[in-house]
C-alpha cells in the first residue's frame, strides 16, 4: 500500500474524446509523475509537477496536459484521443529534498482504452 | 533508443532457489537505479534501489548489484517464492539541478516462481 490512488480504475472512451484521469499523492509528498505503459512495455514518462509547476516533459505531444493542486493531488488531461492512447497511466508521488535521492512511489493505474 | 535493457522476458525458478534478474543500461550518466516489482491490475512496487557510489545494497530476501564498468545490474532473490511472481522492472535516473531526473524503464522480466 503505497498510500497513493487513481480514479477512475477502468476507462473507455471513443477516438477525438478529452478524457481526465485523476491522482491523489502519498501524504507529504511534494512532487507527482505520470506515467504511460502501453502493453508489453515499461512505463514511460510523461511529465512531472513540482510544487504545482511542470518540471519536466517526455516525448509526449501538447495534447497531453496536466495540473498539480496546493494539496499535491493531481490531474492528467489527454485531448483529441487517439487510438494508441490505450494503455494503463500510471501516477508516481515522491518527495523531492535537496540533495537527496527520490523514490517514486506507483497509484494502481488507470487503464485507457480507447475505441 | 532503449537506454534501459531487460533481455529476458520471462524467468522460471523453482520455489527456495535463486531468482537473478538482469538490467543493462547505455547511459553512463545513470546515477541511481530501482527494481521495481509489478503484480497484474496493481501499480509497481519499489522494491529496491541503488546509488552509483555503491556496488551492492541488501534488504532480506533482495540483493542488488551494480557493475558500472558493464553498465549492468542484477537482481537476487534468495530464496525464491511463489509471491514473487510477478513482472519486474529494472528502472534508472539520474540527479540533476532539481531532482532526480524521471525514470527510464526497461520492458521487464516476468518471473515465475514454481512450487
Amino acid at each position: 500500500e503505497t498510500g497513493v490512488t487513481q480514479s477512475p480504475t477502468h476507462l473507455i472512451k471513443t477516438r477525438g474524446q478529452q478524457v481526465t484521469l485523476r491522482c491523489s499523492s502519498q501524504s507529504g509528498h511534494n512532487t507527482v509523475s505520470w506515467y504511460q505503459q502501453a502493453l508489453g512495455q515499461g512505463p514511460q514518462f510523461i511529465f512531472q509537477y513540482y510544487r504545482e509547476e511542470e518540471n519536466g516533459r517526455g516525448n509526449f505531444p501538447p495534447r497531453f496536459s496536466g495540473l498539480q493542486f496546493p494539496n499535491y493531488s493531481s490531474e492528467l488531461n489527454v485531448n483529441a484521443l487517439e487510438l494508441d492512447d490505450s494503455a494503463l497511466y500510471l501516477c508516481a508521488s515522491s518527495l523531492v529534498r535537496a540533495g537527496g535521492r527520490e523514490t517514486q512511489y506507483f497509484g494502481p493505474g488507470t487503464r485507457l482504452l480507447v475505441l | 533508443d532503449q537506454q534501459v535493457k531487460q533481455n529476458s522476458p520471462s524467468l522460471s525458478v523453482q520455489e527456495g532457489r535463486i531468482s537473478i534478474l538482469n538490467c543493462d543500461y547505455t547511459n553512463s550518466m545513470f546515477d541511481y537505479f530501482l527494481w521495481y516489482k509489478k503484480y497484474p491490475a496493481e501499480g509497481p512496487t519499489f522494491l529496491i534501489s541503488i546509488s552509483s557510489i555503491k556496488d551492492k545494497n541488501e534488504d532480506g530476501r533482495f540483493t542488488v548489484f551494480l557493475n558500472k564498468s558493464a553498465k549492468h545490474l542484477s537482481l537476487h532473490i534468495v530464496p525464491s517464492q511463489p509471491g514473487d511472481s510477478a513482472v519486474y522492472f529494472c528502472a534508472a535516473s539520474l540527479y540533476g539541478n532539481s531532482g532526480n531526473t524521471p525514470l527510464v524503464f526497461g520492458k521487464g522480466t516476468r518471473l515465475s516462481v514454481i512450487a
